[in-house]
């Protein structure tokens, strides 16, 4: 139990368009879901927190208008990057929990802006 | 602010050692801790997880303990193989979302 799934696994783009990644809790609820971004050789840093039916929660540094995040329902949330460059190119992972104290985490998006 | 520290950042090690990876963190208050393994270009594993009022987990050849109060653990690995190679995470999971190390690279070499 406790999956994750994320669609897309690997997206390419030009400058400029918007790319939206999705994150499914398949078998369970999620109350909270979390977006990392994580560059290479790097750690995954926490983007967003967001809780279903209300705002996302920003981490510093990251730009809510650039990085909208939806989370509608307590399946589902979508991240979008917003007029996407290359230097938003990165692997961003989601992941869900029922409580704080368990995230299951996702297989991950690779994105590649050109 | 949580902050996760892990050390080595890189072993390299001949197959059949076994080898043991640190991790430290500044909060000690926190509801469990968790070990992940990531492949290169891949998401996240989840190996073990030790909660809060244990000291210890064990899954097949590793072996992870916490030391809540000093801020440490360690994940154990018995008898490595070339499938061990990968990165290994530690994230403790405290009042806010998992924080990550930047990981040990580990390269277990045949």
């Amino acid at each position: 139990g406790a999956v994750v799934s994320q669609h897309p696994s690997w997206v390419i783009c030009k400058s400029g368009t918007s790319v939206k990644i999705e994150c499914r809790s398949l078998d369970f609820q999620a109350t909270t879901m979390f977006w990392y971004r994580q560059f290479p050789k790097q750690s995954l840093m926490l983007m967003a927190t967001s809780n279903e039916g209300s705002k996302a929660t920003y981490e510093q540094g990251v730009e809510k208008d650039k990085f909208l995040i939806n989370h509608a329902s307590l399946t589902l949330s979508t991240l979008t990057v917003t007029s996407a460059h290359p230097e938003d190119s990165s692997f961003y992972i989601c992941s869900a929990s029922r409580t704080l104290e368990t995230q299951y985490f996702g297989p991950g998006t690779r994105l590649l802006v050109l | 602010k949580q902050e996760v520290t892990q050390i080595p950042a890189a072993l390299s090690v001949p197959e059949g050692e076994n080898l043991v990876l640190n991790c430290s963190f500044t909060d000690s208050a926190i509801y469990n801790l968790q070990w992940f393994r990531q492949d290169p270009g891949k998401g996240l594993t989840s190996l073990l997880l030790i909660q809060s009022s244990q000291r210890e987990q064990t899954s097949g050849r590793l072996n992870a303990s916490l030391d809540k109060s000093s801020g440490r653990s360690t994940l154990y690995i018995a008898a490595s193989q070339p499938g061990d190679s990968a990165t290994y995470l530690c994230a403790p999971s405290g009042n806010t979302p998992l924080v990550f190390g930047k990981g040990t690279r580990l390269s277990v070499i045949a």
